[in-house]
């Protein structure tokens, strides 16, 4: 199994406060994803990337800023949270270097309820 | 616009017989990738099969295999013999050749439930 540990697994927090959820892998991977699934919206990605301080903007990045600082850990925050940050977020690691036909592995989750 | 479609929301299948998953893509770009993904009520999120857009052949592995139709734009899923086991969500997503960033663009996912 890819090593990809995110924390924590659950959360519940109000409205207004701020969240930082952490991805942290073992594989040396140069990308890294973040993205939310929700009910009939399969997994959409938030932001990623594809190299220390180097990130981009997913399709729902709004409400959302990432940070990498070293190549093992990726974070996401939500400075100001709201109901509809809601979502269960996977953190995804990609083997690029071996080729395009590489899959993204996921991490376990993390279960996120925002009050 | 949608980028990956699975029409079905939820299946019913009795074990021991074949299910089929669809999933329709749209993309301009000759070069892509398909990917399937399982996941069963514990959460993870687990992958099953890749087809290239230049692949000559439908991808297998064990159970699973891909019906691809480039024409159609449609990479089905094919689990053959259901077991318990396979009653999870599945997603169907997709690689665009032209990124240079290995995103994935993921469907809504469909709900298969294995009968015994």
């Amino acid at each position: 199994d890819a090593g990809i540990t995110q924390s924590p697994r659950h959360k519940v927090t109000e409205t207004g406060t701020p969240v930082t959820l952490r991805c942290h892998q073992t594989e040396n991977h140069r990308y890294m994803y973040w993205y939310r699934q929700d009910p009939g919206h399969g997994l959409r990605l938030i932001h990623y990337s594809y190299g220390v301080k180097d990130t981009d903007k997913g399709e729902v990045s709004d409400g959302y800023s990432v940070s990498r600082s070293k190549t093992e850990d990726f974070l996401l925050t939500l400075e100001s949270a709201t109901s509809s940050q809601t979502s269960v977020y996977f953190c995804a690691i990609s083997e690029s270097d071996r080729g395009f036909n590489q899959p993204q592995h996921f991490g376990d989750g993390t279960r996120l309820s925002i009050l | 616009a949608q980028k990956i479609t699975q029409t079905q929301p939820g299946m019913f299948v009795q074990e021991k017989e074949a299910v089929t998953l669809d999933c329709t893509y749209d993309t301009s770009d000759p070069s892509y990738g398909l990917f399937w993904y399982k996941q069963p009520s514990s959460g993870e999120m687990i992958f099953l099969i890749y087809q290239g857009s230049y692949d000559q052949q439908n991808a297998t592995e064990g159970r699973y295999s891909l019906n691809f139709q480039k024409a159609r734009k449609s990479a089905n899923l094919v689990i053959s013999a259901s077991q318990l086991g396979d009653s999870a969500m599945y997603f169907c997503a997709m690689r665009e050749g032209g990124s240079t960033d290995y995103k994935l663009s993921f469907g809504a996912g469909t709900t298969v439930t294995v009968r015994a």
